[in-house]
């Protein structure tokens, strides 16, 4: 089993601004996944980045990964209200227990 | 859009009842995971399975039992709640078919249990 730790715990900017969050994971991975949860709802998948891939795009969303420093970087350029939600990753490698931190809660203030 | 639903959405019960969360997934997908959350906190994976009469229990402990006659099918019983297991629960399903690079996780929109 792997652990996704995000970092800052909580972000607040304003509409238009760039957010990034962070990621550490403990072990050696197959991919790097991130997931966003709306408050009281369901995770929904994001961008999945794998070991041998060092940066990755999905309209706004950049991810990049170190596997050296054992991290991940999630950014959301131009960011909108409609952003405001928590942000998990999570990994694997080798078994399929997918174990989630505590997640980055992020506001886009209007 | 995912293929995994989850009832009831809410439920509100009284203490010593025997509870069954119901989560269904029409992926074809062999595993499916359930995952306990208090609000504002993290994941806790409590039950997971990697197919049809496979179950096995997750991170951390719960009172709670699973069942996978069917792929399809993955329901959470709780034989007695109390108020203590007030929580969000979710379930999830994954399917490994691009290969374990590729494999990623299809949550439902869970359910929220409060036990009076």
């Amino acid at each position: 089993s792997q652990q996704g730790e995000e970092d800052p715990q909580a972000l607040s900017i304003q509409e238009g601004e760039n957010a990034t969050m962070n990621c550490s994971y403990k072990t050696s991975i197959n991919n790097l996944q991130w997931y966003r949860q709306n408050s009281g709802r369901g995770l929904v998948h994001l961008i999945l980045i794998r070991s041998n891939e060092r940066e990755k795009h999905s309209g706004r969303l950049r991810v990049t990964l170190d596997t050296s420093k054992k991290s991940s970087s999630l950014l959301i350029t131009a960011s909108r209200a409609a952003d405001t939600a928590s942000y998990f990753c999570t990994s694997t490698s080798g078994t399929y227990k997918y174990i989630f931190g505590t997640g980055t809660r992020l506001k886009v203030l209007a | 859009e995912a293929d995994i639903y989850q009832t009831p959405r809410y439920l509100v019960i009284g203490t010593g009842k025997k509870i069954t969360l119901e989560c269904s997934q029409t992926m074809g997908h062999d595993k499916m995971y359930w995952y306990q959350q208090d609000p504002g906190m993290e994941l806790h994976l409590i039950h997971y399975s990697y197919g049809v009469n496979s179950t096995e229990k997750g991170d951390l402990s719960s009172e709670s039992t699973v069942s996978r006659i069917r792929t399809e099918h993955f329901p959470l019983t709780l034989e007695s709640a109390r108020p203590s297991h007030t929580s969000q629960y979710l379930c999830a399903s994954s399917d490994p078919q691009g290969g374990a690079t590729n494999e990623k996780l299809f949550f439902g929109s869970g359910t929220q249990l409060s036990v009076l």
